[in-house]
């Protein structure tokens, strides 16, 4: 399995609302990412977990809240969200080791739209 | 502080003839570099990859070219097909470091 999975594939939500994204992978890949892409910019890295511990969180805003229950699975948490906040939000594994390439395996994204 | 630069935003190219997508850094600690392909509304695919040690690695239509003391490397795509159009992102990491700097990328149009 070479696949990094992502649900839903688009949402829509108000500033009130709370939503969560869901995010899984099966290559025992240790390492696990959230990005935001805006359109024609490149992806923007929001989190980093290394086994399951957040190990880089670039200056996100608290309304956006990971978690990583277990190896396999990253959610995202979504409270209170701006209409700014629409985009596209991608998960991504890797491995870990300096003996390996770094190679990031991305889902296909969720679209997200904040009204 | 864009660290990974793709200065062509877009490129167009014939079906069957070379693609050059290229790609610079100004970080001298990277040591592993990659080409990502995207298509809208979907996450990025991982296409190719090099470790500094090397200067090439080819992998079928696809081959990637690193000069280092330039801090450039590029993407030679051939022959080009029109499925290869898409957006071309370069990313770049740093010993240790799980985090990937990524260019801006081109957007790579093949005419058929």
């Amino acid at each position: 399995d070479t696949e990094v999975t992502q649900t839903p594939k688009h949402l829509v939500m108000g500033m009130t609302n709370k939503k969560s994204l869901k995010c899984e992978q099966h290559m025992g890949h240790r390492a696990m990412y959230w990005y935001k892409q805006k359109a024609k910019k490149p992806p923007e890295l929001m989190f980093v977990y290394s086994y399951e511990k957040l190990s880089i969180n670039e200056s996100v805003p608290s309304r956006f809240s990971p978690e990583c229950p277990n190896s396999s699975l990253l959610n995202l948490h979504l409270h209170a969200l701006q209409p700014e906040d629409s985009a596209l939000y991608l998960c991504a594994s890797s491995h870990i080791g300096l003996d390996r390439g770094n190679e990031q395996f991305f889902g296909p994204g969720t679209r997200l739209t904040v009204l | 502080d864009q660290q990974v630069k793709q200065n062509s935003p877009s490129l167009s190219v014939q079906e069957g003839r070379i693609s050059i997508l290229n790609c610079d850094y100004t970080n001298s600690m990277f040591d592993y570099f990659l080409w990502y392909k995207k298509y809208p509304a979907e996450g990025p695919t991982f296409l190719i990859s090099i470790s500094s040690i090397k200067d090439k690695n080819e992998d079928g239509r696809f081959t990637v070219f690193l000069n280092k003391s330039a801090k450039h490397l590029s993407l030679h795509i051939v022959p080009s097909q029109p499925g290869d159009s898409a957006v071309y992102f370069c990313a770049a990491s740093a010993p240790g470091a799980n985090n990937l700097f990524f260019g801006t990328g081109t957007r790579l149009t093949v005419i058929p």
